[in-house]
């Protein structure tokens, strides 16, 4: 069963420029999630997507950062006009659907660092 | 303000001396909380997820304990290959917001 699976590994991109991040969910898994760390600081939740429904954007940036996961595809993280401040390890987690009062564990990929010049 | 906690940020164990990671946490009604490792340019991977005061869960060299305000991840014997940073996540307000600590970076030395 493959894991969280994240492309491209590695983003160079120059101020200005479109960023697209990847993530394909664990097989059987419904909900995405997509964090942010930054050097020396924890991971920070940007937004949770499930099909076609942003449920949660409160993290993340009103502007310039947009987030999808259509109903064919991967979740696509999308960030417009990069400035190096956007410098950081990008990191998507899924997990299966949630029932009951208590929340399943978040399973990670390994991440797109993206670098702005 | 919904909060996680780690201390200490750093620490330097010898193989075989065994410690305690402590994760504190303020949280509106407690709906899990989880323990990751994350080792130098990959993602976390998890470990242990644990729902209420009392309970413990075990992995190897590892144990998750839990109370209602604290977490503590002991490590018995560790091994030079438990050398990584471990994190501790709480679910805040709402479904999807994992909130994480700052995390503990374990070193074992030979």
């Amino acid at each position: 069963n493959a894991g969280v699976m994240q492309n491209p590994r590695h983003l160079v991109r120059r101020r200005g420029q479109e960023a697209r991040l990847r993530c394909s969910p664990m097989k059987g898994h419904s909900h995405v999630y997509w964090y942010r760390q930054l050097p020396e600081e924890g991971l920070k939740f940007m937004v949770y997507l499930q099909k076609e429904n942003i449920i949660d954007e409160s993290g993340m940036p009103k502007e310039r950062f947009s987030a999808e996961f259509p109903k064919e595809g991967p979740s696509i993280l999308r960030i417009q006009q990069v400035v190096r401040g956007d410098s950081a390890a990008y990191f998507c987690a899924s997990s299966p659907l949630i029932a009951g009062g208590n929340y399943n564990e978040q399973f990670f990929g390994p991440g797109t660092r993206l670098t702005v010049l | 303000e919904d909060q996680v906690t780690q201390s200490p940020e750093a620490l330097r164990l010898q193989e075989g001396e065994s410690s305690s990671l402590n994760c504190s946490y303020t949280v509106s009604g407690l709906r899990g909380l989880f323990w990751y490792r994350q080792d130098p340019g990959k993602g976390p991977e998890f470990l242990f997820t644990l729902y209420s005061a009392g309970e413990e869960k075990e992995k190897e060299r590892l144990k998750a304990t839990l109370t209602k305000k604290e977490s503590f991840l002991h490590i018995t014997a560790p091994k030079p290959e438990d050398s990584a940073t471990y994190l501790c996540a709480v679910y805040g307000g709402s479904q999807g917001n994992l909130i994480f600590g700052k995390g503990t970076k374990l070193s074992v030395k030979p």
